[in-house]
């Protein structure tokens, strides 16, 4: 079945530091690939997607590439905040007629200080 | 407007009670779904209803568990004989019916979530 596996964390950055989450993943077919962020206190929200090979998202400075030869989607930020402060989620949905359904990985804390 | 909720948002019930979740999606969107997340993993599916019938509940973990979305819109995930191992976050989305969004894959909008204790 479907699976992905994402860095474990927490992460600890100061502000204006570079950050990657390492996301790889395990699916047939041809997938779509997700970053979620949960906020403290706040729901899951979409950060940025890509649904086909070789495709970007981006979204308020976070990218991530869409990399079937390795199978991975790993979300880059240049330039952290204080703000970015979250846990961070790696998902996919299949191809094909269960497309809706969505896998995630165990999610990445990220504190970013001061 | 008003995104998805849930209610209530904290429950704590003693092992072998019964217990109802409630969802409220985003007025306009036919598909909704209950996710699990337990700690320290991400959300797992649990069960996806288009419009009032569970088109896939492969997610339900046994027989304990049921959903119901009985007018298409408000859903009530049902817990009986709760187990100490039902303690998770339940988490609600809905989104557009994929169909009606040309077959493209509709983003899924996410409640706050419900922590469940059982003890």
């Amino acid at each position: 079945g479907n699976s992905v596996t994402q860095m474990e964390g927490p992460v600890t950055l100061s502000e204006e530091a570079f950050l990657t989450i390492n996301c790889t993943y395990t699916a047939t077919g041809y997938p779509s690939l997700f970053w979620y962020v949960q906020y403290p206190g706040e729901g899951l929200q979409l950060l940025l997607k890509a649904t086909k090979a070789d495709d970007k998202g981006s979204n308020k400075g976070f990218e991530a590439t869409y990399r079937k030869e390795t199978t991975s989607f790993h979300l880059e930020k240049g330039s952290v905040q204080v703000s970015d402060s979250a846990v961070y989620f790696c998902a996919l949905s299949g191809s094909g007629g269960s497309n809706y359904k969505l896998t995630f990985g165990k999610g990445t804390l990220l504190t970013v200080n001061p | 407007g008003a995104g998805v909720s849930q209610t209530p948002s904290n429950k704590v019930t003693e092992k072998g009670k019964y217990v109802e979740l409630r969802c409220d999606p985003i007025s306009g969107h036919t598909a909704l779904y209950w996710y699990r997340q337990s700690l320290g993993q991400g959300p797992e599916f649990l069960i996806y209803f288009q419009g009032t019938g569970a088109a896939d509940d492969s997610g339900l973990p046994n027989d304990r568990f049921f959903a119901v979305r009985p007018e298409g819109s408000v859903s009530t995930l049902k817990i009986q004989r709760t187990e100490r191992g039902d303690s998770a976050v339940y988490l609600c989305a809905s989104s557009l019916s994929p169909r009606l969004a040309g077959g493209l894959k509709s983003e899924q909008f996410f409640g706050p979530g419900t922590r469940l204790t059982v003890l």
